[in-house]
């Protein structure tokens, strides 16, 4: 049984560019969470996908946005990238909206240059 | 105030000594808590739950839980040096969509 997959695993990027990033849920979860980690600091809830719609947001600019398809994928993506995007992306899944099942993912690596 | 606030650390306990975490919490979130280890350039990994007061153990692990300090605790018992690693407190924000917050984290290392 697959856990939660996410591709690519490192990533480098210019300043001023556009990333998506991608996530494949654990088997029979079809809730996507996506964080923001940097480095020393702990995971950062950016949104929440369930039924393809963006549920919840924390605290981060329009730049940041996300997709969640019907197989319950997920994309993040950010555009204009600067310096300080520079993180560890996770993304965690669970069974539902209000399940506490949460499973992460191995995350992205994204590097801004 | 954060909805999760843990120290920094580091925190360094010899090898078999008991390492003691903390985590307090604000009013917004749910009853809901949770212990993640996330070593250097991993993700997290689940080691403890706890949803009510007092104690749950598992193995070495202990989770206590008091709602009326607003605060949680982790106890590790017979410390080895493959604890070393970032211990995250979270919790859940009980509004519309259960999201899951996290604390900074504390990082513990164990001396051998």
């Amino acid at each position: 049984d697959a856990g939660v997959t996410q591709s690519p695993t490192h990533l480098i990027k210019t300043r001023g560019q556009q990333v998506t990033l991608r996530c494949s849920p654990k088997s029979g979860h079809d809730t996507v969470s996506w964080y923001q980690q940097a480095l020393g600091q702990g995971p950062q809830f950016i949104f929440q996908y369930y039924e393809e719609e963006e549920r919840q947001r924390g605290n981060f600019p329009d730049r940041f946005s996300g997709h969640q398809f019907p197989n319950y994928s997920s994309e993040l993506n950010v555009n204009a990238l600067l310096l300080g995007d520079s993180a560890l992306y996770l993304c965690a899944s669970s069974p539902g909206q209000g399940s506490y099942g949460y499973t992460f993912g191995s995350g992205t690596r994204l590097t801004v240059v | 105030q954060k909805e999760v606030e843990q120290n920094s650390g580091p925190l360094s306990v010899p090898e078999g000594a008991i390492a003691s975490l903390n985590c307090t919490y604000s009013d917004r979130v749910s009853q809901s808590f949770f212990w993640y280890r996330q070593y250097s350039g991993k993700s997290p990994e689940l080691i403890m739950s706890i949803y009510s007061n007092g104690d749950k153990e598992d193995g070495r692990f202990t989770a206590q839980l008091n709602k009326a300090s607003q605060y949680v605790s982790l106890l590790i018992r017979d410390s080895q040096p493959s604890d070393s690693a970032t211990y995250l407190c979270a919790v859940i924000i009980q509004d519309s969509s259960y999201k899951l917050i996290f604390g900074s984290g504390t990082r513990l290392l164990v001396r051998p």
